[in-house]
């Protein structure tokens, strides 16, 4: 039973570089969501897809991040000329619709160090 | 705007303790109330979780406690062991279109000493 994937796990970029993270769901989920955690902090909703289409996405996605799931299965966000504020987790998460009580499942999360 | 609010930031408690942990909610539309654990470097981990038509769910040593009324909802852990120490986070969302996202509260570092 394979859980949520992310990859990589860790990335030190410098200021100003763009990095792509992947997630791959749990496999039969339609449910894709992306939340950013900092220390300390619990974790903050970014955007969430149902199968392809994005349908939401938060005010603390700036015009820098975009985030994509093209055939509804694996997705991902990229930062564009990061900044050290974007120092985070990025976690994944997936769900299947109608599922009780819409159980979201993480992954290990992908680590984000801009130096 | 903070609509899930949780206390206490951090705890301590003897093995063999009962540790709890209260969470209070603003919005109206939430109908799903789950607890993760979290431990360091990793994702958080669904514990257990409660739908608002009952006040108590238990399993194994977990038991959410929730009161409708009050918009309020705590995790009891009881027997605590040295291996629960983790930060644990309550959370809340609704079932219906975009409501369907986790709000979280900010955390609660719980240590279990010998």
């Amino acid at each position: 039973d394979t859980g949520v994937s992310q990859d990589p796990r860790h990335k030190i970029t410098k200021r100003g570089q763009n990095v792509t993270f992947r997630c791959d769901p749990i496999s039969e989920h339609n449910r894709l969501y992306w939340y950013r955690q900092t220390l300390g902090q619990g974790p903050e909703f970014l955007t969430y897809f149902q199968n392809e289409a994005q349908l939401e996405k938060s005010r603390l996605l700036s015009d820098r991040f975009s985030a994509e799931r093209p055939k509804g299965s694996f997705s991902t966000l990229e930062i564009q000329r990061t900044e050290q504020g974007d120092s985070a987790m990025y976690l994944c998460a997936s769900s299947l619709q109608g599922s009780t009580g819409n159980t979201i499942y993480f992954g290990e999360g992908s680590w984000l160090t801009v130096v | 705007q903070q609509q899930v609010k949780q206390s206490p930031q951090s705890l301590i408690v003897q093995k063999g303790g009962i540790s709890i942990i209260n969470c209070a909610y603003e919005n109206t539309a939430f109908d799903y109330f789950p607890w993760y654990q979290q431990f360091p470097g990793k994702g958080p981990a669904l514990l257990i979780a409660i739908r608002p038509d009952v006040s108590e769910k238990k399993e194994g040593r977990f038991t959410i406690s929730f009161n409708k009324s009050a918009k309020q909802f705590s995790l009891h852990i009881m027997d605590s062991q040295p291996g629960d120490s983790a930060t644990y986070f309550c959370a809340a969302s609704g079932n219906t279109g975009t409501a369907s996202k986790l709000t979280f509260g900010t955390g609660t570092r719980l240590q279990v000493t010998l």
